[in-house]
C-alpha cells in the first residue's frame, strides 16, 4: 500500500514549456486535490476532484489544468510554465468529499521554472 | 471565507522544553480543525484533528491541542519535545457543513536543539 505517489520528484522547466504532474492513490479514495506550497504561505489549493468525473477550481487555479483520469489518478498540467509557478506541488486524497475528512498527502514535486 | 494565522514563524527549543504553537482562525461558524506536520524531506502527515466534543484533542507522538472557541484558537502543545520533533507544523481549518477544502496557515518551523 503505497498511499499517494507523485511523479516526477523534481523538474526544471524553461518559461513557456509545458508539463504534466502525475498523482496516483491506491487507497480507493473518492476525492483528490492538488496544492502548491510556497515559503511563508502554507498550502494553497489549486484544483480538486470531489469524485471521479468531476473537477473544480480551488484558491489559485490560474495557469493550471487538471484531469481526473480515473478513480486512482489525478494529473495537473502546466500549459505554459511561468517563473511564478516555481513551487512544491502536493497531491492529496481523502475517502470522501465531506467535512473534516482527513487528507493524505503525497511526497511532493519540486518544480523550478527558469 | 475562513483564514488561519500562525504567528510563530520559527520556534527554537532545547530538548525537553515544553512546546506551544499558536493557531487562530477567522470564521463565524462551526469549524473542523487540524494540525499537520511535515518532517524534513517528507510529506505532510496528520497529527490530530478536532470535529466536535472534548475540546482537548490528543494526537500522535504525544501532541495535543485545545480548541478554545471564544478565542478562535487551536494551539498545539507538547510537554517535552525531542530532537526528532524538528519539522514544520501547519494548522488547517475547514468550515463544518460546507465540504469545502482545507485552509492552511503559513506554517511554523520548529527546530529542537539536542
Amino acid at each position: 500500500n503505497a498511499g499517494v505517489t507523485q511523479t516526477p520528484k523534481f523538474q526544471v522547466l524553461k518559461t513557456g514549456q509545458s508539463m504534466t504532474l502525475q498523482c496516483a492513490q491506491d487507497m480507493n479514495h473518492n476525492s483528490m486535490y492538488w496544492y502548491r506550497q510556497d515559503p511563508g504561505m502554507g498550502l494553497r489549493l489549486i484544483y480538486y476532484s470531489a469524485s471521479e468525473g468531476t473537477t473544480d477550481k480551488g484558491e489559485v487555479p490560474n495557469g493550471y489544468n487538471v484531469s481526473r483520469l480515473n478513480k486512482r489518478e489525478f494529473s495537473l498540467r502546466l500549459e505554459s510554465a511561468a517563473p511564478s509557478q516555481t513551487s512544491v506541488y502536493f497531491c492529496a486524497s481523502s475517502e470522501l468529499w465531506t467535512e473534516g475528512e482527513t487528507q493524505y498527502f503525497g511526497p511532493g514535486t519540486r518544480l523550478l521554472v527558469l | 471565507a475562513q483564514s488561519v494565522s500562525q504567528h510563530n514563524h520559527h520556534v527554537i527549543l532545547s530538548e525537553a522544553a515544553s512546546l506551544e504553537l499558536g493557531c487562530n482562525y477567522s470564521y463565524g461558524g462551526t469549524v473542523n480543525l487540524f494540525w499537520y506536520v511535515q518532517y524534513p524531506g517528507q510529506h505532510l502527515q496528520l497529527l490530530l484533528k478536532y470535529f466536535s466534543g472534548d475540546p482537548l484533542v490528543k494526537g500522535i507522538k504525544g501532541f495535543e491541542a485545545e480548541f478554545i472557541k471564544s478565542k478562535f484558537s487551536f494551539n498545539l502543545r507538547k510537554p517535552s519535545v525531542q530532537w526528532s520533533d524538528t519539522a514544520e507544523y501547519f494548522c488547517a481549518v475547514n468550515a463544518a457543513g460546507s465540504a469545502r477544502q482545507l485552509t492552511f496557515g503559513s506554517g511554523t518551523q520548529l527546530t529542537v536543539l539536542p
